[in-house]
């Protein structure tokens, strides 16, 4: 089946720098990503919407600047948090959508980010 | 705004018992409903689904009945087996205009030999 691989599996990072994540469609072209984020013992939340070629359509609440998304090919989405505090350690989780219905996602495996 | 709600976790069963893992939704319309299970390292994927009232969805011996009366999509598996063990979540989309899924906060199953 089609496979979305996503990495880094978990990074630790310092207060104040950048992390980045990448996302990509192994097997498939995929015009659509989403990018998510779970906290302990909470649901998946949406943060944005990434259309290959354009910029990300972001959630209420969460910050553009913080949470950089660049969906620059049909393969690959990253997101950039900057400037990483402790209160954005948490499981990010991407996805990836090779046609116009959702229930057909794919979903990568997660990244554990922990901010010291 | 839209909200699934799922059974707390770990749900803890020996092989070969029966499993339900309870989900109930708040949405607008008749949306939707989903099972996704993630198993060790691996990503999200999707079990079953139902797209209306009195559907049932099944895969790999889960089934689970879209009740629109009781706002409910409970996952049930009869014999469960060690290679169940995942995190399952429930999600629905509404079928009305632009929607993303809504996730549940998923429960663990954790299956003794």
């Amino acid at each position: 089946g089609a496979v979305v691989s996503q990495h880094p599996s978990w990074v630790i990072c310092k207060s104040g720098t950048s992390v980045k994540i990448e996302c990509r469609s192994l097997d498939f072209q995929a015009t659509t990503m989403f990018w998510y984020r779970q906290f302990p013992k909470q649901s998946l939340m949406l943060m944005a919407t990434s259309n290959e070629g354009s910029k990300a359509t972001y959630e209420q609440g969460v910050e553009k600047d913080k949470f950089l998304i660049n969906h620059a090919s049909l393969t690959l989405s990253t997101l950039t948090v900057t400037s990483a505090h402790p209160e954005d350690s948490s499981f990010y989780i991407c996805s990836a959508l090779p046609g116009q219905e959702d229930e057909k996602l794919f979903f990568g495996s997660g990244t554990q980010l922990s901010v010291l | 705004g839209d909200s699934v709600t799922q059974m707390e976790g770990p749900v803890t069963l020996s092989e070969e018992a029966f499993l339900t893992i309870n989900c109930t939704y708040t949405a607008t319309g008749y949306p939707s409903l989903f099972w996704y299970v993630q198993y060790p390292g691996e990503g999200l994927q999707l079990l079953l689904k139902a797209t209306k009232a009195d559907d049932k969805g099944s895969n790999k011996g889960f089934e689970a009945t879209y009740r629109k009366e009781t706002t409910s999509f409970h996952l049930e598996k009869g014999s469960v087996q060690v290679s169940d063990s995942a995190v399952y979540f429930c999600a629905l989309k509404r079928n009305s205009g632009y929607s993303t899924l809504t996730f549940g906060k998923g429960t663990m199953l954790l299956v003794s030999p």
